[in-house]
């Protein structure tokens, strides 16, 4: 069965952190995307990447960056952690260019 | 204008009803067109998907696309309460990952 695994539920940070959010997929799919999901926002489009170091921006990449150096894995980082950073965090993967395996979230606080 | 608008709800239907989802995008050049179900808490999960104008049906399931009126929408026949979700459209501009964009979702609620 298809797994995305997503490091933490939940996780409190401070502002100015540099926060790392890692996300592991055992499927060797090629495609893994960032989302963040806001009330009465949606889902947004941080970052995608379509190969090992391949990335490309999304509608909101700004204050954040990202790292692809293995197939599995694709890290969410925040520079220096803001309030409104705060949000749910998404990772999923795919084999063409849409969504289609998701992890189970992480709920980011930043204080 | 957002690339993808819905009502956000709540839609409410009784069990066994049909329930009628819909979505309309602004870009006339989008190519694919995407259902996701989100349950409260969950993570969103990839349901239907049409590329085509008609309708595509999946079980109890139906996509329809008509890009004439640039709308989408889902059907769910008998509806029953595990389909009590939010339901996401998501709609694809071009061959790309980073044109991928989703609607903010509409809750159905199925009464039993």
């Amino acid at each position: 069965d298809v797994k995305v695994t997503q490091s933490s539920r939940y996780l409190v940070k401070r502002t100015g952190e540099k926060v790392f959010l890692e996300c592991v997929q055992d499927m060797d799919h090629e495609n893994m995307f960032w989302y963040r999901q806001d009330p009465g926002l949606g889902l947004r489009l941080i970052y995608f990447s379509y190969d090992v170091k391949m990335k490309e921006k999304g509608d909101i990449p700004e204050g954040y960056s990202v790292s692809r150096e293995k197939k599995e894995r694709f890290s969410l980082i925040l520079e220096s952690a803001s309030t409104n950073q705060t949000s749910m965090y998404l990772c999923a993967t795919s084999t063409n260019l849409q969504p289609q395996h998701f992890g189970d979230g992480t709920r980011l606080s930043i204080l | 204008q957002k690339e993808v608008e819905q009502n956000s709800g709540p839609l409410s239907v009784p069990e066994g009803a049909i329930a009628s989802l819909n979505c309309t995008y602004s870009d006339r050049g989008s190519q694919s067109f995407f259902w996701y179900r989100q349950y409260s808490g969950k993570s969103p999960e990839l349901i239907m998907s049409i590329y085509s104008n008609g309708d595509k049906e999946d079980g109890r399931f139906t996509a329809q696309l008509n890009k004439a009126s640039q709308y989408v929408s889902l059907l769910i026949r008998d509806s029953q309460p595990s389909d009590s979700a939010t339901y996401l459209c998501a709609v694809s501009l071009s061959n790309t990952g980073n044109q991928f964009y989703f609607g903010t979702g509409t809750s159905l609620t199925v009464i039993p």
